[in-house]
């Protein structure tokens, strides 16, 4: 099947840095991928949808300034946590759509300190 | 627009048994309608996935489910619980070409 790779799989950066998450589709191509946020114990909220080669979608009440969101390409895109605060620790989970199926990342744990 | 809904946060069940996790849905349009399974610290893993055709699907692990049009359920079963099972379960629908929504999530416990 086709399989979705996040990187890194953690990390822990100090209040007020950037973070990058990279999402990538190793055996397919993807004109869609989405980010997700799952708090503890919690279900997956869409972040915001992102289509290769345009700005990204997002959700009410997710700050875009805050998580940059770019699709260079048809196998990746990135997240970039800017100016990380504690609240912003999460679980980030990307996801990658073909015609009939979304397949996920294996998640990042993000933890701000 | 479309909703899921998963009823019970946690589901207990002994090694053996059943597992039947509920799951209803609200769309209208004909939806497409899918089981994720979550370890700890883990993305989402692809259980089944109901499209179009045959009602009753089969996943993997055992697991299968029914889509039952006429109640808006998506309900997931196991003959027989396996300690690998324990996990969290989550419905989903997406409809058209829309995205994924998700149920909150149901977490089985299975005990010896």
């Amino acid at each position: 099947g086709a399989v979705v790779s996040q990187h890194p799989s953690r990390v822990i950066c100090k209040s007020g840095t950037s973070v990058k998450i990279e999402c990538r589709s190793l055996d397919f191509q993807a004109t869609t991928m989405f980010w997700y946020r799952q708090f503890p114990k919690q279900s997956l909220m869409l972040m915001a949808t992102s289509n290769e080669g345009s700005k990204a979608t997002y959700e009410q009440g997710v700050e875009k300034d805050k998580f940059l969101i770019n699709h260079a390409s048809l196998t990746l895109s990135t997240l970039t946590v800017t100016s990380a605060h504690p609240e912003d620790s999460s679980f980030y989970i990307c996801s990658a759509r073909t015609e009939y199926e979304q397949y996920f990342g294996p998640g990042t744990r993000l933890t701000v300190t | 627009a479309q909703s899921v809904t998963q009823l019970g946060s946690h589901v207990s069940v002994s090694e053996g048994a059943l597992v039947l996790l509920r799951c209803n849905y609200s769309s209208s349009v004909p939806p497409y309608l899918f089981w994720y399974v979550q370890y700890p610290n883990q993305g989402l893993q692809l259980l089944l996935k109901y499209t179009t055709g045959a009602t009753l699907v089969k996943g993997i692990n055992g697991f299968e489910a029914e889509f039952k049009k006429s109640e808006t359920s998506f309900h997931l079963t196991k003959p027989s619980a396996h300690m690998s099972d324990a996990a969290e379960y989550f419905c989903a629908v997406v409809t058209g070409y829309s995205t994924l929504t998700f149920g909150k999530g149901t977490m089985l416990l299975v005990s010896p």
